[in-house]
C-alpha cells in the first residue's frame, strides 16, 4: 500500500477564505504531483514538481499555488476560495519509473 | 485537439465473463500507456504498464494490448468477480517529463 497522505479528507469552507491542502509522501519520492477531478471526468494536472525547489504548473490552469520545501510535502494553497473551486484535489507521487501512487484525496467544497 | 476515450461510461458484465475495456486516443504519441483502478472516494491504484513498443503485457487476471497504429489500449479482466467492480481509467505517459494525461474512465460493475 502506498504511502502517500492527504490532509483533510473532506472540507466545506465558505467563499474568500484561504486554504491549504496538505499532501505527503514517506516513500522519498522525487516527483509529485496534484490533480484536480470533478465527478464523472477525467483527472487534470494542475502542478507538478520534480523535487525540492521545483513546481510547475500543470496542463490546466489553476488559481491555486503550491510549494516544496522539503523532499516529503507538497501542500496546495487557495488564497481566497471560490465555489468554482469546489471539486476533488488528488496528490500522487512517483520516482520516475512511471508509476503513480495516489493519496486518497480531498474533497472541497465552497459556499 | 487531443483526447483520450474510454468507451462507455458504464458497463456491466455477468460474474465470470471476461470485461473489456477500450482506450482510444487522437493527436498524442505515448511512450507508455497505463492503467489504474479507481473506487468511489478514493485515489487511483496503477494496474499496469505497457511500452509503445509491447503488444501484450499480463499480470494475473489482466491483460492490456496497445496498438499504436489503432492509437488504441485494450484492457481485459477475465474471470471477473464482484470485487472487480470500480472504474478503470487508462493513462497515456509521454516519457519524459512522466506527467500522465487521463481517460474519464469506465465504470465496470460485475453482476453475481
Amino acid at each position: 500500500e502506498a504511502d502517500i497522505y492527504q490532509t483533510p479528507r473532506y472540507l466545506v469552507i465558505g467563499t474568500g477564505k484561504k486554504i491549504t491542502l496538505e499532501c505527503s509522501q514517506t516513500m522519498g519520492h522525487d516527483k509529485m504531483y496534484w490533480y484536480q477531478q470533478d465527478p464523472g471526468m477525467e483527472l487534470h494536472l494542475i502542478h507538478y514538481s520534480y523535487g525540492v525547489n521545483s513546481t510547475e504548473k500543470g496542463d490546466l490552469s489553476s488559481e491555486s499555488t503550491v510549494s516544496r520545501i522539503r523532499t516529503e510535502h507538497f501542500p496546495l494553497t487557495l488564497e481566497s476560495a471560490r465555489p468554482s473551486h469546489t471539486s476533488q484535489y488528488l496528490c500522487a507521487s512517483s520516482d520516475g519509473r512511471n508509476e503513480q501512487f495516489f493519496g486518497p484525496g480531498t474533497r472541497l467544497t465552497v459556499l | 485537439s487531443q483526447k483520450i476515450e474510454q468507451n462507455s461510461e458504464a458497463l456491466n458484465i455477468q460474474e465470470g465473463k471476461t470485461a473489456t475495456l477500450t482506450c482510444n486516443y487522437t493527436n498524442y504519441s505515448p511512450a507508455y500507456l497505463q492503467w489504474y483502478r479507481q473506487d468511489p472516494g478514493r485515489g487511483p491504484v496503477f494496474l499496469l504498464l505497457i511500452r509503445e513498443n509491447e503488444k501484450e503485457k499480463r499480470k494475473e487476471r489482466l491483460k492490456v494490448t496497445f496498438d499504436t497504429t489503432l492509437k488504441q489500449s485494450l484492457f481485459h479482466i477475465t474471470a471477473s468477480q464482484p470485487a472487480d467492480s470500480a472504474t478503470y481509467l487508462c493513462a497515456l505517459d509521454l516519457g519524459g517529463a512522466n506527467n500522465l494525461f487521463f481517460g474519464t474512465g469506465t465504470r465496470l460493475t460485475v453482476i453475481p
